[in-house]
């Protein structure tokens, strides 16, 4: 099994400019999440999705968008590059019983080290 | 707003040596916690705890969970320098995907 799949794993990037970092499982998990991590700073949570078609925003939103069009797939997209999006973005899936229950062990991608320049 | 805290932030040890690495947590309708190793890329799971005084254990790493008091210790024996590592905890809310707060990590590292 390959797991949890993301490209690309370096990119960089001018102020401004829009890219799409993509996501993919093969586990069948349910639930996906985007988190970035800043040095000493832990894990913030972007966004997440419980299933197809159903996405919400987490700690940290703003100048992101994603989307869930299958169960396999979740792509976070960057729509105007800025400095403070420079970090490391992992994406993760889990399993979980139904739409209200937590969250449970989640398998991580390997990372997306983005630099805004 | 939910809170873990890890603690000590950093640790140098020398090989063989033994470490505790602390998590304390404030978390509403706590459910379990879990203990996640970062060495260069992802984090991988180690522990998912939820019972207090029930040590898990998987080698020479154990974890135990105290409810009361609210925290959280992961021991690691004999200590090798393949441990270096940001060891994550995590307090789970259970209230939905995004019940899971983490904290800040310990870098641990181990000198030959």
């Amino acid at each position: 099994n390959a797991g949890v799949t993301q490209t690309p794993k370096f990119r960089i990037l001018k102020i401004g400019q829009s890219m799409t970092l993509q996501c993919t499982q093969d586990m069948n998990h349910n639930y996906m999440y985007w988190y970035r991590q800043d040095p000493g700073m832990g894990l913030k949570l972007i966004y997440y999705s419980v299933g197809a078609g159903i996405t919400d925003k987490g700690e940290v939103p703003n100048g992101y968008n994603v989307s869930r069009s299958t169960t396999e797939d979740f792509p976070l997209r960057l729509e105007l590059a800025a400095p403070s999006q420079t970090s490391v973005y992992f994406c993760a899936s889990s399993y979980s019983v139904g739409l209200n229950s937590g969250a449970n062990v989640l398998t991580f991608g390997a990372g997306s080290r983005l630099t805004v320049l | 707003e939910d809170k873990v805290v890890q603690s000590p932030l950093s640790l140098v040890v020398h090989e063989g040596d033994t470490v505790t690495l602390n998590c304390s947590y404030e978390v509403t309708n706590f459910r379990s916690l879990l203990w996640y190793k970062q060495e260069k890329k992802a984090p991988t799971f180690l522990f998912m705890l939820t019972s207090s005084g029930i040590e898990k254990k998987s080698g020479r790493l154990s974890s135990i969970l105290d409810k009361k008091e609210l925290f959280s210790i992961l021991n690691i024996t004999a200590t090798q320098t393949g441990d270096s590592a940001i060891y994550l905890c995590a307090g789970d809310s259970g209230g939905g995907a995004d019940g899971l707060t983490f904290g800040k990590g310990t870098h641990l590292i181990i000198q030959p």
